[in-house]
């Protein structure tokens, strides 16, 4: 098992280019998360789906879309880059077929964004 | 809305020292929390959660419904313990929001 695999590792793109963070999992988990990590914010929740055709909003979701095809992939789209979102973005994953109480979280390697 | 805070941004302690971080939560129900740990150039990774009342490397972490804390405790601290440490509060019912704290950097000196 590969678990969480996300590309590219680092990005560098100009203010208001567009991209798209790739994250997959083979574990066959059905929640899929995106964070955004900030030195003294933490680890902040930007969208997560359910399950493949559902997605929701996180915490700090403006500037970025998600959707779920498949229950393997969970692409994070940037559509205007601005400097603001200048992040390490990381991808998990965690299976609901447990206890609700019982989740664990996998997550990716990252993925270290600038925007100039 | 959930919270977690994690008071310190950094924790610097020497080996064979005992170590706590704090992590102070806010939810009115259930609570279901987690410590999860990156080390240096490696993805971050569940330590220990409050349901499973588990010690991993040494670590415990006890839930304290009274004042709403799962501080982390190590009696004696490894060198091989400085990373980055985040509570998190889990998805409770009616929500799969995961909430994390800001993180608490051990460092463990020699």
């Amino acid at each position: 098992n590969a678990g969480v695999t996300q590309t590219p590792k680092f990005q560098v793109l100009k203010t208001g280019q567009s991209m798209t963070l790739q994250c997959a999992q083979d574990m066959n988990h059905e929640y899929m998360s995106w964070y955004r990590q900030d030195p003294g914010m933490g680890l902040r929740l930007i969208h997560y789906s359910v399950g493949a055709g559902i997605t929701d909003q996180g915490e700090v979701p403006n500037g970025y879309n998600v959707s779920r095809s498949t229950t393997e992939d969970f692409p994070l789209r940037l559509l205007s880059a601005a400097p603001s979102q200048t992040s390490v973005y990381f991808c998990a994953s965690t299976s609901l077929s447990g206890a609700w109480f019982s989740d664990t979280q996998y997550f990716g390697p990252g993925t270290r964004l600038t925007v100039l | 809305a959930q919270r977690v805070t994690q008071p310190e941004k950094l924790l610097s302690v020497f080996k064979g020292a005992p170590v706590e971080l704090k992590c102070n939560y806010s939810y009115s129900g259930s609570p279901e929390l987690f410590w999860y740990v990156q080390y240096s150039r490696q993805r971050l990774q569940l330590l220990l959660r409050h349901i499973s009342r588990e010690s991993i490397k040494g670590f415990t972490a006890d839930l304290n419904k009274g004042e709403t804390s799962f501080h982390l405790k190590k009696p004696f601290a490894q060198e091989e313990d400085s990373a980055m440490y985040y509570c998190a509060h889990g998805r409770a019912s009616g929500t799969y929001k995961y909430i994390f704290g800001t993180g608490t950097r051990l460092k463990v000196l020699a």
